[in-house]
């Protein structure tokens, strides 16, 4: 009963590394999505995707890569780690995009802090 | 990026007591969804409502779909100590893919 699995769970970076974190559900959900989660600012949308091959931005895309081989992993890189980049970042995932019926489910979690 | 108004902030009380929240919203959503988030983990669903006026039970929480569809109401009876963590609705409208957060009722029981 895996659902939806992230890692790393923390991760520490220098200003200007680069980094993958990862994500993978086993719920065949067409949806995948990326937040990250600041005190004060809540839960903000990075990048989305609806689908293998399809990804888009959401509210807070810039500094972030993320790309959709396959229903089950959705990435997200940080090409130049910036200080501005420490949060909480959260994969979640759902059935289907955009129809009735929907339920969100989020990962753990990976906290990154950049220095 | 817009957030769900949603109180209290936060509350403190005794264990045993029954807790309320709600999240208003100035748009109409077809979804409402309940999380609650203990610290260092991820969001946990909780309720999912998808009717105006439903109610649904998930153990001792019940949440409501409001009727104007604008808002939606988390209640929690007989707290426990476990019930602590940080309570946010989401509201969905179909045939978008975004989910709007509330701003979280963060909630201590006191023992």
């Amino acid at each position: 009963n895996a659902g939806v699995t992230q890692t790393p769970k923390f991760q520490v970076l220098k200003t200007g590394q680069s980094m993958t974190l990862q994500c993978a559900q086993d719920m065949n959900h067409e949806y995948m999505s990326w937040y990250r989660q600041d005190p004060g600012m809540g839960l903000r949308l990075i990048h989305y995707s609806v689908g293998a091959g399809i990804t888009d931005q959401g509210e807070v895309p810039n500094g972030y890569n993320v790309s959709r081989s396959t229903t089950e992993d959705f990435p997200l890189r940080l090409l130049s780690a910036a200080p501005s980049q420490t949060s909480v970042y959260f994969c979640a995932s759902s059935f289907k995009s955009g129809s009735t019926n929907e339920k969100l489910f989020f990962g753990s979690g990976t906290q990154l802090s950049v220095l | 990026g817009q957030q769900l108004n949603q109180s209290p902030q936060s509350m403190f009380i005794q264990e045993g007591e029954d807790v309320s929240m709600n999240c208003t919203s100035s748009s109409i959503f077809n979804t409402w969804l309940w999380y609650k988030q203990d610290p260092g983990e991820g969001p946990v669903l909780l309720i999912a409502l998808y009717k105006a006026g439903e109610l649904t039970s998930n153990g001792r929480l019940t949440a409501q779909f409001g009727i104007t569809r604008k808002d939606s109401f988390l209640n929690i009876s007989a707290s426990i100590p476990s019930d602590v963590g940080i309570y946010f609705c989401a509201g969905h409208k179909s045939g978008t893919y975004k989910y709007i957060f509330g701003t979280g009722t963060r909630l201590k029981v006191l023992a």
